[in-house]
């Protein structure tokens, strides 16, 4: 089993609709999570970072971590075209200096 | 601006030539970190330097080599033995002490070995 599983997609939806994207892992010594969206040839863009379980949100976008489960969604409202990218959760055991765990990335396409 | 900046953006070496990628910053970051894209992957760690001369190994280091001389700079060697270097590769920073300590990107190297 990888550490941590992503549904590469591609996901495609219209202008406006509500986007759930997520992401399961399997090492319980994770405390921190992150997406990021990275557009064809660019570097990733960090656009979440939490810590251990809970809710963060952050205008459009909302991040989400289960623990007890390991599962972590980032939510995405009235999506727009510039959403269309790919996104990458990673995760981490350690606070800071420590190597990023990541998923394969999730394809996402809004079309107007 | 504060930023990470990775030169060149594309750049194609003949197989059996070592290349050097380089990856500089200027957000007085202590970490930098080297990961690996692969089509429809995600990063791989290839190496990572939490102080000026010193790194450590990161998941798929076998055929690439780095030095840490200054803070701002952290260039990655990718030698002939490494068997399929053909990648995106990615440079990364973060701090280690006062918070936060989210990774950034730069924009990223894509090699093609022929």
């Amino acid at each position: 089993q990888k550490e941590v599983e992503q549904d590469p997609g591609p996901l495609s939806v219209p202008e406006g609709a509500i986007v759930s994207l997520n992401c399961t892992y399997s090492n319980s010594a994770f405390q921190y999570f992150m997406w990021y969206r990275q557009y064809s040839r660019k570097g990733p863009e960090l656009l979440m970072y939490t810590y251990s379980s809970g809710n963060k949100e952050d205008g459009r976008f909302t991040a989400q971590v289960d623990k007890s489960s390991k599962y972590i969604s980032l939510f995405i409202r009235d999506s727009q075209p510039s959403d269309s990218a790919t996104y990458l959760c990673a995760m981490s055991a350690g606070q800071a200096g420590t190597a990023l765990i990541f998923g394969k990335g999730t394809t996402l396409s809004v079309s107007s | 601006d504060g930023g990470i900046t990775q030169s060149p953006k594309y750049l194609f070496r003949k197989e059996g030539q070592n290349v050097t990628l380089s990856c500089e910053q200027n957000l007085n970051h202590d970490a930098m970190y080297w990961y690996r894209q692969d089509p429809g992957q995600g990063l791989r760690l290839i190496y990572y330097s939490q102080i000026v001369n010193d790194f450590q190994k990161g998941d798929i280091a076998e055929g690439y080599s780095v030095s840490r001389e200054k803070k701002e700079s952290f260039p990655l060697t990718v030698t002939s033995a490494q068997k399929n270097p053909t990648a995106f590769y990615l440079c990364a920073s973060s701090r280690l002490a006062g918070g936060p300590y989210e990774q950034y990107f730069g924009p990223g190297t894509r090699l093609t070995v022929t």
